[in-house]
């Protein structure tokens, strides 16, 4: 049941350029995927909510420029990271909850894994 | 604000059980969840237990719920090896973001031969 992929798995950018980061999920419809970004040893943050058809919900503290959060169709969401800089180095996470009437349960992707030089 | 403590580290022998204890400070959640996060990967679901329940059991998991003291745990039998990770307990609640998840820190669990 309920997978989630993400591409690239892993990705090295230089510092200034943009990376997008894909997040599917692949036997189920989900109306809502979420966004999440866990630094080395620490808990996962969550970044944003995406919502198939409208505009993301940020955190307080996220740069909604900076992170940019297109959910084009009910298997896709893509987080871009717009002039990418070296603090952004992190693990990116993200979670599908299928839609309809069902629990919250948050289905995890594999990760990407971003390196800013 | 939610808040959910968990301790940081657990190191048992292989056969042995290990138990994963969390804290959390809403009383409101509904879901509580248990993820695991083997180095350099994603989150794998493994259990969830609904806020009405005391306790809920797959296999070599069992999940235990005191509401009244907003403590959960997990029990993995059997332990083995392969079970050394991260793992995290989860929270969420209705109000507000949908199925926003509100972590712990994490207990990274050893598991010695």
């Amino acid at each position: 049941g309920a997978v989630v992929s993400q591409h690239p798995s892993r990705v090295i950018c230089k510092s200034g350029t943009s990376v997008k980061i894909e997040c599917r999920s692949l036997d189920f419809q989900a109306t809502t995927m979420f966004w999440y970004r866990q630094f080395p040893k620490q808990s996962l943050m969550l970044m944003a909510t995406s919502n198939e058809g409208s505009k993301a919900t940020y955190e307080q503290g996220v740069e909604k420029d900076k992170f940019l959060i297109n959910h084009a169709s009910l298997t896709l969401s893509t987080l871009t990271v717009t002039s990418a800089h070296p603090e952004d180095s992190s693990f990116y996470i993200c979670s599908a909850t299928p839609s309809g009437p069902s629990t919250d349960t948050q289905y995890f992707g594999p990760g990407t894994r971003l390196t800013v030089l | 604000g939610e808040d959910v403590e968990q301790s940081l580290f657990l190191s048992v022998r292989e056969g042995d059980s290990s138990v994963i204890n969390c804290t959390y400070t809403d009383s409101s959640s509904t879901y509580l969840y248990w993820y695991k996060q083997e180095p350099g990967a994603g989150l794998q679901l493994l259990t969830y237990i609904f806020s009405n329940m005391d306790m809920k059991q797959d296999q070599r998991l069992t999940v235990l719920l005191n509401k009244k003291d907003k403590h959960l745990s997990l029990r993995i039998a059997d332990t083995q090896t392969g079970d050394s990770a991260i793992y995290f307990c989860a929270e969420t609640f209705h109000g507000g973001s949908q199925g926003n998840l509100i972590f712990g820190k994490g207990t990274k669990l050893s598991v010695k031969p």
